[in-house]
């Protein structure tokens, strides 16, 4: 079982502030990383898919760093606004292409 | 362009019957991969399957449930005579191939209710 970890569980953020949760994942066997959007009555949405140590990816206001060497990735949103709210998870694949998910992130963004 | 469509969206089943739940793929995708969450959890992985292959089902329990994608018609996820423990929602999620980097595109989710 491959431990996949998100903290916090939840969180509400005032609109206009930025926030950042973490995702942590082993360090060995490390294949990829993606984080995934899910907002409520709907199915999960992948926002990026990270490969390489030091990556930094960018949607909009949401970004995402990734240190695969302690095993850690971070999602960061900027300028929060009541469309982000939703469950942000991440998922580690490993070298046998198994993607196994993390609890989630649940944001929730205050007007 | 169809996403991965699953079906039903809904489903009850009493105790002892059993529950089917379909999952067509998205076009040009060959792996298929199923996902149980139950309540106040996350996405637990179950199996993961090609075309006409079972890659890993370690995460299936090894009773009651079965999993198969065959070559023509979509993947359906099996579970015999079901018990309370087996409400949940059930997802279903497809790419292009195991050994790209693609995301995974995800279904609506089969929600099931055993009575």
């Amino acid at each position: 079982i491959l431990n996949v970890e998100q903290s916090p569980q939840s969180l509400h953020v005032q609109e206009g502030d930025s926030t950042n949760f973490t995702c942590s994942f082993p360090s060995s066997n490390f294949y990829a990383l993606h984080w995934y959007r899910w907002e409520t009555a709907k199915s999960p949405e992948a926002l990026f898919v990270m490969t390489l140590n030091g990556d930094e990816k960018k949607k909009g206001r949401i970004s995402a760093t990734l240190n695969t060497k302690e095993g850690y990735s971070y999602l960061y949103i900027k300028g929060s606004q009541p469309e982000d709210s939703a469950t942000y998870l991440c998922a580690f694949r490993s070298n046998d292409y198994k993607l196994s998910f993390g609890a989630g992130t649940t944001v929730t963004v205050r007007a | 362009n169809a996403g991965v469509m699953q079906n039903p969206r809904h489903l009850v089943r009493r105790r002892g019957q059993e529950a089917r739940l379909r999952c067509s793929p998205m076009k040009g995708h060959s792996h298929v991969y199923w996902y149980r969450q139950l309540p106040e959890e996350g996405l637990k992985f179950m199996v993961y399957l090609q075309k006409e292959n079972i890659i890993d089902e370690s995460g299936m329990p090894k009773e009651r449930f079965s999993a198969e994608f065959p070559k023509e018609g979509p993947s359906i996820l099996r579970i015999q005579q079901v018990v309370r423990g087996d409400s949940a929602a059930y997802f279903c999620a497809s790419s292009p191939g195991g050994t790209t980097n693609s995301p995974l595109h995800f279904g609506n989710g089969t929600r099931l209710t055993v009575t």
